[in-house]
């Protein structure tokens, strides 16, 4: 399985926007992004995902590189009940079935 | 809809006894998945299921049993309770494989 590699954690600075790197060298090219995050004593919460194009929702949005080895979650304007542990999951076309697999994550610290 | 259910939210054990964590979920989602999280560490699978009948062990399957019976339900059985389970432990559901659901997770303790 192609694996993800994140910095162990980021602080930023609340009202502020965030950028969550993730780096995906071996991905392979039927492979989607998937970002989750895990708020403090509750599980994990689907935050986006994308295979190619840069992607939004109301919660964040997903810029992927070019060359598709690395990607970056942003938070367009960070609150306080932004910080948590922001885990980026490749998952191929038609997988998940099997679960997800999660590496240590982010772990987002905001200040107030 | 209420997602993902998970009970107990709390459960002390004595080390040997067994136990069954509960979880169900109200979305009509084939995929249906348990994890374990030990602290500061990040969600390890431990059984997962395709469907109804169908289900298949994770990376840490050992010492759990998992049925499916019904699409709604997925428990998991402690078979004889270790302080090595001593977790967090995480029920999750999805459709296709997109977006997956997870519960508000069952803390165990074993003592």
């Amino acid at each position: 399985d192609a694996k993800t590699t994140q910095p162990n954690s980021m602080e930023s600075n609340e009202e502020e926007p965030v950028h969550l790197p993730c780096n995906h060298s071996t991905i392979s090219g039927t492979d989607y992004i998937h970002w989750y995050r895990q708020l403090p004593s509750q599980g994990p919460e689907y935050v986006i995902h994308g295979l190619t194009s840069n992607v939004n929702n109301r919660m964040a949005s997903l810029a992927i590189a070019e060359d598709r080895k690395s990607s970056t979650l942003i938070l367009h304007r960070a609150t306080l009940r932004d910080a948590a542990v922001y885990y980026c999951i490749l998952m191929y076309s038609g997988g998940g079935a099997d679960g997800l697999t999660f590496g240590k994550g982010t772990h987002l610290i905001i200040q107030p | 809809n209420a997602g993902v259910t998970q009970t107990p939210k709390f459960q002390v054990l004595k080390t040997g006894q067994s136990m069954t964590l509960q979880c169900a979920q109200d979305m009509n989602h084939e995929y249906m998945s348990w994890y374990r999280q030990d602290p500061g560490m990040g969600l390890r699978l431990i059984h997962y299921s395709v469907g109804a009948g169908i289900t298949d062990q994770g990376e840490v399957p050992n010492g759990y049993n998992v049925s499916r019976s019904t699409t709604e339900d997925f428990p998991l059985r402690l078979l004889s309770a270790a302080p090595s389970q001593t977790s967090v432990y995480f029920c999750a559901s999805s459709y296709a494989g997109l977006g997956y659901t997870f519960g508000s997770g069952t803390r165990l303790t074993v003592v």
